[in-house]
């Protein structure tokens, strides 16, 4: 059972275009909501991440929109460029207790020149 | 340099060779945890740590073991591995009680034969 859905699995855009990946979760309890890049050989780092108290937050050219009621948050990634191109992870996880970070199952992103 | 180090990097053995992947981290942090990830499934928990001497099972701990006798050393243990347990493993830690995210590892990928 995953607790974090994300699509699309995989994404070609093209150099200055805006690339968009959406996650749904299920699990109420979760009150932080990560995004992580992943680079080849290289571990998961954090990119930007956002609390359910506000609905939008952005970070240069990367941007998240968290809809509480409807339990989805979006990575818009504006202007992109060919060094974008990586496997980017939503999670989400509890402040409290285990705090494990339950994430989606990966987005390949391909940013053409 | 803040770092959360692995070792092996990559590792082929057979059926039932018991192996450990170590996992160091100098940033004194109190939490550290242990992901597998594989293709279509993101990472997924398989033990955490709060603190030394005190463990406790992720989502997937079937046929691992950890320890976490100094502060700084959070090993994973496979003391009879399979096949099922081919993936790339990715070690993190973060401090308890703040909001910083978590730090990975570069990943240690096992093929077990």
């Amino acid at each position: 059972q995953q607790q974090v859905k994300q699509s699309p699995q995989s994404l070609i855009v093209q150099k200055g275009g805006i690339s968009i990946i959406n996650c749904a979760y299920e699990n109420t309890a979760f009150d932080y909501f990560p995004w992580y890049q992943q680079f080849p050989g290289k571990g998961p780092a954090l990119l930007i991440a956002i609390r359910p108290d506000v609905s939008e937050k952005k970070e240069g050219r990367f941007t998240i929109s968290f809809n509480k009621s409807a339990k989805q948050f979006s990575l818009h990634i504006m202007d992109s460029q060919p060094g974008d191109s990586a496997t980017y992870f939503c999670a989400a996880s509890r402040s409290t207790g285990r705090r494990a970070l339950t994430f989606g199952s990966g987005t390949r992103l391909q940013v053409q020149p | 340099e803040a770092q959360v180090t692995q070792n092996p990097r990559y590792l082929i053995t057979v059926t039932g060779k018991k192996l450990t992947v170590t996992c160091s981290q100098n940033m004194n942090h109190e939490y550290m945890s242990w992901y597998r990830q594989d293709p279509g499934l993101g990472l997924r928990q398989i033990y955490y740590s709060m603190n030394v001497e005190v463990t406790d099972k992720g989502d997937v701990p079937e046929g691992y073991k950890v320890s976490r006798k100094e502060k700084r050393n959070f090993p994973l243990i496979l003391e009879s591995p399979s096949p099922n347990q081919t993936s790339l493993y990715f070690c993190a830690s973060r401090e308890l009680n703040s909001n910083q995210p978590q730090h990975f590892g570069d990943g240690t990928r096992l093929s077990i034969l």
